[in-house]
């Protein structure tokens, strides 16, 4: 049975660093890994896809790595500001056919102090 | 472009009572998600409609959960008669298609509390 753990469950950072967040996941034979972004009281925002052939992918401030081997994902938030501040949540999904069926971790809340 | 909507946003009702949530989806998508997001854990897949057939529904528990998207628009979700560890976030997705390219989008999701 997979599962997905996200370590810290909660993140404080001034205004200007960098951010690393960690996901794990115990079975490594993924489709694909997402990161997503969920602001209080809001519903989810996907921000990158990684497919399992993939070591990496960047958008903007925001870059992510994938380990396959190694069950280890980790999303890198450059020169982070106040508008960062969420709670950020990764999700894989196991095959083609259960391409919609995400298991989450259960987030890791940031905030970022000006 | 309109996203996913979901009503009501809010909901208080009492154990052993019943309740209902609606979901519309983008316009144009075909498969429909129902996800049951327990505070301070991340959401976990109840069902999955493609147009209005059901392509998965194992982690429903059907004794109390019923879900139905009739003409493969809407959605409803219902949860009779309710328990306490019912209490949740029910998010609704979408996607156009079911597959690579079809990315998930997420309504604001309807907040039950059940006393």
């Amino acid at each position: 049975k997979q599962e997905v753990t996200q370590i810290p469950a909660a993140l404080s950072v001034p205004e200007g660093e960098n951010l690393v967040l960690n996901c794990s996941f115990t079975d490594s034979a993924i489709y694909n890994l997402q990161w997503f972004r969920q602001d209080p009281g809001k519903g989810l925002t996907s921000l990158l896809l990684i497919q399992s052939s993939q070591r990496e992918q960047t958008s903007g401030r925001l870059n992510a790595s994938l380990d396959k081997s190694s069950g280890r994902s980790t999303l890198y938030i450059a020169a982070s500001q106040p508008g960062d501040s969420a709670t950020y949540l990764c999700a894989v999904s196991m095959t083609t056919d259960s391409w919609g069926k995400l298991q989450f971790g259960a987030g890791t809340q940031v905030v970022v102090t000006p | 472009e309109a996203g996913v909507a979901q009503s009501p946003r809010y909901k208080i009702i009492e154990k052993r009572q019943s309740v209902a949530f609606w979901c519309n989806p983008i316009s144009g998508h075909a498969t429909l998600y129902w996800y049951q997001q327990i505070l301070g854990q991340g959401p976990k897949l109840l069902i999955q409609f493609q147009n209005n057939g059901v392509v998965d529904d194992s982690q429903l528990p059907k004794d109390r959960f019923s879900a139905e998207r009739l003409k493969g628009v809407d959605s409803t979700l219902k949860i009779q008669p309710a328990k306490l560890e019912d209490s949740a976030v029910y998010l609704c997705a979408s996607s156009f298609q079911r597959g690579p390219g079809g990315e998930l989008f997420f309504g604001e999701g309807s907040r039950l509390t059940v006393l």
